[in-house]
């Protein structure tokens, strides 16, 4: 098993460029997760899916959108791209037996 | 809205002396507890949780936790820290039942000194 997978591992971006982080697991769970890191600002939620076909918002979810597009797959957009949205970006995923979260790789994100 | 605290945020030991991390949460329900770990460069993995049952929960890498649900706490400890802990710790509680949202603590840094 893979686990949880992440593409891309780093992205560089000007300011108002868009781009999709793609996130998916092997394990059949049914929630998932995405979620930024900032120094001293620990993990905060951006959105998850509890299941497949339903998405909600989680801490901080303005200038992100999200698909869930299978029971694998969660994909996280950002339309127009700021500074602010500069970040480690980690998918996870979670199963209801154990309720642990399975975290992927991450993604660096740089937004100039 | 739950909260966790972490209170230490950054912490240094030398190697063998023993840790204690301190996590206090806010929810007076019934909860899911999680220490995580994040290891340099890597990401996030689960050290332990605590769901019912014996307060004092053991994990992986002879850290232990435990939950004192009068003093809303569940703190990490091990008696005699390594180099290879060097890492970031992470807190998390979750409602029990209901939706999975998992709300985390800001982390805390350990640097162990060999």
């Amino acid at each position: 098993n893979a686990g949880v997978t992440q593409t891309p591992k780093f992205q560089v971006l000007k300011t108002g460029q868009s781009m999709t982080l793609q996130c998916a697991q092997d394990m059949n769970h049914n929630s998932m997760y995405w979620y930024r890191q900032d120094p001293g600002m620990g993990l905060r939620l951006i959105y998850y899916s509890a299941s497949e076909g339903t998405t909600d918002k989680g801490e901080v979810p303005n200038g992100y959108n999200v698909s869930r597009l299978n029971k694998r797959e969660f994909s996280l957009r950002l339309e127009s791209a700021a500074p602010s949205q500069t970040s480690v970006y980690f998918c996870a995923s979670s199963n209801p037996q154990t309720e642990a979260q399975y975290f992927g790789p991450g993604t660096r994100l740089l937004v100039l | 809205a739950q909260s966790v605290s972490q209170h230490n945020h950054h912490v240094i030991l030398s190697e063998a002396a023993s840790l204690e991390l301190g996590c206090n949460y806010s929810y007076g329900g019934t909860v899911n507890l999680f220490w995580y770990v994040q290891y340099p460069g890597q990401h996030l993995q689960l050290l332990l949780k605590y769901f019912s049952g014996d307060p004092l929960v053991k994990g992986i890498k002879g850290f232990e936790a435990e939950f004192i649900k009068s003093k809303f706490s569940f703190n990490l400890r091990k008696p005699s820290v390594q180099w290879s802990d060097t890492a970031e710790y992470f807190c998390a509680v979750r409602h029990s039942g209901g939706y999975q949202k998992v709300t985390f603590g800001i982390g805390t840094k350990l640097q162990v000194i060999p």
